[in-house]
């Protein structure tokens, strides 16, 4: 079954700290990578995509990397704010067909001041 | 900015009735899903759409649940009867297709859902 998963479920950090957060999947045969935003009750937001071809994307203080011969995912957040604060979810692309998506459980981050 | 249009944002009811949640999406946008989503856990594809045809129902309990897209264009997700372990977010997607001006093959847009609570 191929399956994503996302360690750890919750993460805490003191504002300005650069931090890093992971995706595993376990079929390295993916067509993208894609990781999501979502702020309590509210949709997801697309953050970044990664093409299988590609190994990383970046976005302002984001940066996404690709690794499928190891099955993970890593999404990089640079110098952290409070408005960063949301779940962060992963969803891998298995099928190549036109985006249907296996998700994470998603990681629940919060920056303090 | 264009957005994926979702209504309604919140709908209570009881077990046994049903309840229809819309979605209209970016337009120009071919394909369409639904998703849902069980507090705590992640999105889980319900059926999708490539233009007015199903291309995956494979995950929709289909004795209960119905979709359509009748021109192509907007969509409705039905569930009758509700169970209480329907209480969850639905979560309406689009992506453009390949070729589409701006358009990255594989990304998702979504809505801001319609959050579903059986009593």
């Amino acid at each position: 079954k191929q399956e994503v998963t996302q360690i750890p479920a919750a993460l805490s950090v003191p504002e300005g700290e650069n931090l890093v957060l992971n995706c595993s999947f376990t079929d390295s045969a993916i067509y993208n990578l894609q990781w999501f935003r979502q702020d309590p009750g509210k949709g997801l937001t697309s953050l970044l995509l990664i093409q299988s071809s590609q190994r990383e994307q970046t976005s302002g203080r984001l940066n996404a990397s690709l690794d499928k011969s190891s099955g993970r995912s890593t999404l990089y957040i640079a110098a952290s704010q409070p408005g960063d604060s949301a779940t962060y979810l992963c969803a891998a692309d298995f099928t190549g067909t036109a985006s249907k998506l296996t998700f994470g459980t998603g990681t629940r981050l919060q920056v303090t001041l | 900015e264009a957005e994926v249009a979702q209504s309604p944002r919140y709908k209570i009811t009881e077990k046994s009735q049903a309840v229809a949640f819309w979605c209209d999406p970016i337009s120009g946008h071919a394909t369409l899903y639904w998703y849902r989503q069980i507090l705590g856990q992640g999105p889980e594809l319900l059926v999708q759409f490539q233009d007015e045809s199903v291309v995956d129902d494979s995950q929709l309990p289909k004795d209960r649940f119905s979709a359509e897209r009748l021109k192509g264009v907007d969509s409705t997700l039905k569930i009758q009867p509700a169970e209480l372990g329907d209480s969850a977010m639905y979560l309406c997607a689009s992506s453009p297709g390949p070729g589409l001006a701006g358009g990255r093959t594989g990304e998702l847009f979504f809505g801001e859902g319609s959050r579903l609570t059986v009593l």
